[in-house]
């Protein structure tokens, strides 16, 4: 059974900083990777999706990287905002009933000003 | 354009009482699930839809149905409500075929207390 693991759990940093957020997984027989956004009270949005032929993705200040091999991604935060303070989680889609996805439990980020 | 969105965003219910929660999206995707989301447990898959007609039960189906007569909607039924169903619940849909699997979109949730 495929277990994604997200650390830290929580993160605060001051407004500026570029950080890391990480998202483990436990088979590497992957369809793809996907990271989400969740304001509180609000659903998950979507902000990038890596193939499992892929390496990595970019979109603005955002660049998220995968590792098949050894089970690893990570998300890539530059010049962070206040507004980037949301809980972010990556969730993976298995090749072995291909058509779900399980989710890591999120890292929590705070970025102040 | 709408995307994924859900019906009613707050319900409470007493213990056994029956409810329907409404699915709709507009981008013409194969695939839809509900998942549930709990302090600490994370998102759990209740049921998903891989196309017109079809369901199938996820990690925690138990006390659920579900239904996709028509592909734009998804509906989660309680036939009896328990407060260990007190959650959010989402939506989801992604485009979807053998091979080719999009990025998966939410709706913005729904809450449901039961008391």
């Amino acid at each position: 059974k495929q277990e994604v693991t997200q650390i830290p759990a929580a993160l605060s940093v001051p407004e500026g900083e570029n950080l890391v957020l990480n998202c483990s997984f436990t088979d590497s027989a992957i369809y793809n990777l996907q990271w989400f956004r969740q304001d509180p009270g609000k659903g998950l949005t979507s902000l990038l999706l890596i193939q499992s032929s892929q390496r990595e993705q970019t979109s603005g200040r955002l660049n998220a990287s995968l590792d098949k091999s050894s089970g690893r991604s990570t998300l890539y935060i530059a010049a962070s905002q206040p507004g980037d303070s949301a809980t972010y989680l990556c969730a993976v889609r298995g090749l072995a009933g291909y058509s779900t996805l399980t989710f890591g439990k999120g890292t929590m980020l705070l970025v102040s000003p | 354009n709408a995307g994924v969105t859900q019906t009613p965003k707050f319900r409470v219910l007493k213990t056994g009482q029956s409810m329907t929660l409404l699915c709709a999206q507009d981008m013409n995707h194969e695939y839809m699930y509900w998942y549930r989301q709990d302090p600490g447990m994370g998102l759990r898959l209740i049921h998903y839809s891989v196309g017109e007609g079809t369901t199938a039960k996820g990690e925690v189906p138990d006390g659920y149905n579900v239904s996709r007569l028509k592909k734009q909607n998804f509906l989660l039924g309680l036939e009896s409500a328990a407060p260990s169903q007190t959650s959010v619940y989402f939506c989801a849909s992604s485009f979807g075929r053998t091979g080719d699997i999009g990025e998966l979109f939410f709706g913005e949730g729904s809450r449901l207390t039961v008391l």
